[in-house]
């Protein structure tokens, strides 16, 4: 998974607790991103980064917050995870600008929200 | 209606088949088209990438963009067992400014039989 943790890999909260999901990474790429993917929807992006400290928001970002002060670690946390928030979620990184779309995904984390 | 556009299937085959798999696109602007290969419970895994029009061969893998029909195929030669999996299409409009946005297909899911 070229060189992407992701942490935890599984987790089970209760409605109304926040989260923070951990993505880290080895290769010292420029770009990280989070996705979601569900049923029906495929992979849609909440939150993305193009440097320390520099992040924007997806086409899904309502509930979620980011976070990245190292280069190679990226943040996702939910302020108040509610039921919509289950979900698989995936960090990706690419190298940068000129490669910003040859993106490398890490292996998930499976997010159960009761 | 969804930017891209892919049927989820199944779709299930004997070994040694040829698989097609197809997306359909409504944005012009995606000049950057890639294939992602998702075992179960595993991130997504990049296949092939192709820019603008043409084929592009990759051993049993050949990936097929038309971009004045807006369409786009991924072709497995002697299909193996070992190949059923998701198969996402993926696409983008460029690179630079635009950091690389992916727009990804909901995935089509391959069986292969022995």
């Amino acid at each position: 998974d070229a060189g992407i943790t992701q942490s935890p890999r599984h987790k089970v909260t209760e409605t109304g607790t926040p989260v923070t999901l951990r993505c880290h990474q080895t290769e010292n790429h420029r770009y990280m991103y989070w996705y979601r993917q569900d049923p029906g929807h495929g992979l849609r992006l909440i939150h993305y980064s193009y440097g320390v400290k520099d992040t924007d928001k997806g086409e899904v970002s309502d509930g979620y917050s980011v976070s990245r002060s190292k280069t190679e670690d990226f943040l996702l946390t939910l302020e108040s995870a509610t039921s919509s928030q289950t979900s698989v979620y995936f960090c990706a990184i690419s190298p940068g600008p000129d490669d910003a779309d040859t993106q490398y995904f890490g292996p998930g984390t499976r997010l159960t929200v009761l | 209606q969804k930017e891209v556009e892919q049927d989820p299937g199944p779709l299930s085959v004997p070994e040694g088949a040829i698989v097609s798999l197809n997306c359909t696109y409504s944005n012009s602007a995606f000049q950057y088209f890639m294939w992602y290969r998702q075992y179960s419970r595993k991130g997504p895994e990049l296949l092939m990438y192709t820019y603008s029009s043409g084929n592009k061969e990759d051993g049993r893998f050949t990936a097929q963009v038309d971009k004045s029909s807006k369409y786009i195929s991924l072709f497995i030669r002697d299909s193996q067992p070992s190949d059923s999996a998701t198969y996402l299409c993926a696409m983008s409009a460029g690179r630079g400014s635009t950091l690389g946005r992916l727009y990804f297909g909901r995935g089509t899911q391959l069986t292969v039989w022995p």
